[in-house]
């Protein structure tokens, strides 16, 4: 059973802060990771993808990997009240397989 | 607006209906996908069509039955649905199937079925 795991949360934080959110994968295989922003009603939408191990930033978002550990994180500098949402983590494998989804971790930044 | 756009964004219908959701692509993508989204699951994928043709179907029931007529539109119709049907319906697109490309996903479809 290939899963992607995240903590429901939900997350608070005070604005300002750094927001940090993990992902850990069971399949060993997976190559290729996405966040995905979904506001409450709303489709999610694609924010970072990170594809090797080590850090890559865009902006104040951050992804992370470590495929020895298989995590995956997103830290949010500077949080805003605007960047509270659901954060989804996916995984795929890139071998025919499709994306798996964690159940989504819920951010609340405070003003 | 992510280039993807379903059609009615809400649907309330009662079990012995029939209706289609639809979904159209505008960003020159191979693959469409129909996912389901229910309230504190992970999102669940349902097919897959990758150049028309489908890829993966996830053991869903026969009363979900997609369709994919060109690399642009996708249907998925819907019949003899159950309550517990009622969720989120997601399409997305995506560059290549089997590539693990990313996902852009359309506004959805609020599904009620009474």
């Amino acid at each position: 059973q290939k899963e992607v795991e995240q903590n429901s949360g939900p997350l608070s934080v005070p604005e300002g802060a750094i927001a940090s959110l993990n992902c850990t994968y069971s399949d060993r295989v997976s190559q290729s990771f996405f966040w995905y922003r979904q506001y409450s009603g709303k489709s999610p939408e694609l924010i970072m993808s990170i594809y090797s191990n080590g850090d890559k930033e865009d902006g104040r978002f951050t992804a992370q990997l470590n495929k020895a550990s298989q995590y995956v994180s997103l830290l949010i500098r500077d949080s805003q009240p605007s960047d509270s949402a659901t954060y989804l983590c996916a995984a795929n494998n890139n071998a025919g397989n499709m994306l798996t989804f964690g159940g989504g971790t819920r951010l609340m930044v405070k003003p | 607006e992510t280039g993807v756009t379903q059609t009615p964004r809400h649907l309330v219908m009662g079990m012995t209906n029939k209706k289609s959701l639809k979904c159209e692509q505008h960003l020159g993508h191979n693959a469409m996908y129909w996912y389901k989204q229910s309230a504190k699951k992970p999102l669940e994928l349902m097919f897959v069509y990758s150049l028309e043709e489908r890829v993966e179907n996830n053991s869903v029931p026969s009363r979900f039955s997609p369709e994919c007529p060109n690399s642009s539109h996708l249907f998925l119709h819907l019949h003899t649905l159950q309550p517990e049907d009622s969720a989120l319906y997601l399409c997305a697109s995506g560059g290549r199937a089997s590539y693990g490309e990313k996902l852009f996903f359309g506004s959805g479809t609020q599904l009620s079925v009474l």
